[in-house]
């Protein structure tokens, strides 16, 4: 069956510290999102991407770095941890529109604390 | 200021009740999205919307471009329907917004 994956689940780093999370999916989808989940602001967008060497900002994408050379992968780079990136990382995928409007498939997330 | 604002943030139900869960936003989008989040964490994308009204099982959702609104509803809840439904916009570009979620909790 089509997946979509994040690692690891649980991070803990140091401030600093450079930080690649990873995400891979197997639904051949064009389309892929990363989010960051925080109490009281809810989901945030931080990158995003429509296809092979595609990449896009979302909100909060300072900090932040993304690459896609491939269809299955989409790790997000946190380029020196600070501990305003302590949260929840969610990585989707969608269909081949190459859009926003199609239906998103997560990933089970992966809890990151910066120390 | 958010973008999105979803009400109510905290909902308690009886087994069998129909629910409404409401979603406002400020002004013309390209695609709104409902998402439930499970207790443990998991998301899972219920409906896309941007216009008019779709049915998955015990699930509606429905949108109304003039009012700048959307519900979701749920006939005849069940306590594994308790979960966090999330509201999610695109204004164009580059500016997502995502509600901060209303809590729905079904009591057998």
């Amino acid at each position: 069956d089509a997946e979509i994956t994040q690692s690891p689940r649980h991070k803990i780093t140091e401030t600093g510290r450079q930080v690649t999370l990873a995400c891979h999916q197997t639904w051949n989808h064009n389309n892929m999102f990363w989010y960051r989940q925080d109490l009281g602001h809810g989901l945030r967008l931080i990158h995003y991407s429509y296809g092979v060497h595609d990449t896009n900002k979302g909100e909060v994408s300072d900090g932040y770095s993304v690459s896609r050379s491939n269809t299955e992968d989409l790790p997000l780079t946190l380029e020196s941890a600070a501990s305003s990136q302590t949260s929840v990382y969610f990585c989707a995928s969608s269909g081949v529109s190459g859009s926003w409007s199609d239906t998103q498939y997560f990933g089970p997330g992966t809890r990151l604390t910066v120390l | 200021k958010n973008e999105v604002e979803q009400s109510p943030q905290n909902l308690t139900a009886q087994e069998g009740e129909f629910i409404t869960i409401n979603c406002s936003y400020s002004v013309g989008i390209s695609a709104l999205h409902w998402l439930q989040q499970h207790p443990g964490g998991g998301i899972v994308s219920l409906f896309m919307l941007s216009s008019g009204k779709k049915k998955h099982g015990r699930l509606i959702a429905t949108i109304n471009i003039q009012e700048k609104h959307s519900s979701l509803h749920i006939t005849a809840s069940h306590p594994r329907d308790s979960a966090v439904y999330i509201c999610a916009v695109r204004y164009g570009g580059n500016q997502f917004y995502f509600g901060t979620g209303t809590s729905l909790t079904v009591i057998p």
